[in-house]
């Protein structure tokens, strides 16, 4: 079946970076872009970014360019999602997300990963 | 940016009661490409609806979307015990993606 999974959480110190991963299985890797979604604790979603496994070329949210970067391995179909200058205000649940083919909505998600930065 | 409102912010409701979420855009959604998602506590969101009416695979038939342009309403006729939870609106219609702040369903 069709899942992401991602890496473990960190605690990390501001101005460090965090790189989460997130592993594709169960379908053809490069056919499907892949969406980071965050979420703060007790907060709502925000779109961060999206990157295209096949080529690799992302795009991001205007709130995050300058910090993040999106790369993938197509050997391991895995997406990375690297944060830097993290700030306490970064500390938050990391989802990767498949886009449905063609569209724009989620129809897979990974289990999150707990990035909480703190001195 | 579409900014999606959701109301209300907490609807608290028996098991049984029929309960109605609603989605207000800022700006028409394009092709009514609004999605809804369930979130319940530690797990991550679960598709539910896709262009605005549209049941994701093996959602019940409890849960029914509508509405169109920048008003945009989630049913769910019965509600069961396992719906008591957080459900987020999205739209895909136009960049950047963007949710709403959700409505938290809860017991009565």
């Amino acid at each position: 079946q069709v899942r992401l999974v991602q890496s473990g959480a960190e605690v990390k110190k501001p101005g460090a970076s965090v790189k989460v991963s997130c592993k594709a299985s169960g379908y053809i890797f490069t056919n499907y872009y892949i969406h980071w979604v965050r979420q703060a604790p007790g907060q709502g979603l925000e779109w961060m970014a999206i990157v295209s496994p096949s080529g690799g070329s992302s795009t991001y949210a205007q709130n995050f360019r300058g910090r993040v970067t999106m790369t993938r391995d197509t050997s391991t179909n895995t997406v990375y999602m690297e944060l830097s200058s993290l700030r306490s205000e970064d500390t938050a649940i990391y989802y990767c997300a498949r886009v449905s083919s063609g569209s724009g909505y989620y129809d897979c998600w990974g289990q999150g990963t707990l990035v909480t930065v703190s001195s | 940016e579409i900014v999606l409102t959701q109301s209300p912010g907490t609807l608290s409701l028996s098991p049984g009661e029929r309960a109605t979420l609603s989605c207000r855009a800022s700006q028409t959604v394009n092709s009514n490409y609004l999605a809804w998602y369930q979130q319940k506590p530690g797990q991550s969101p679960r598709l539910l609806i896709f262009d605005a009416s549209s049941r994701a695979t093996g959602i019940s038939d409890r849960f029914s979307g509508s509405g169109s342009g920048t008003d945009f309403t989630l049913t769910i006729s019965r509600l069961e015990p396992e719906d008591f939870a957080v459900y987020y609106c999205q739209q895909y219609g136009s960049s950047p993606l963007t949710f709403g702040g959700g409505t938290k369903v809860e017991i009565k």
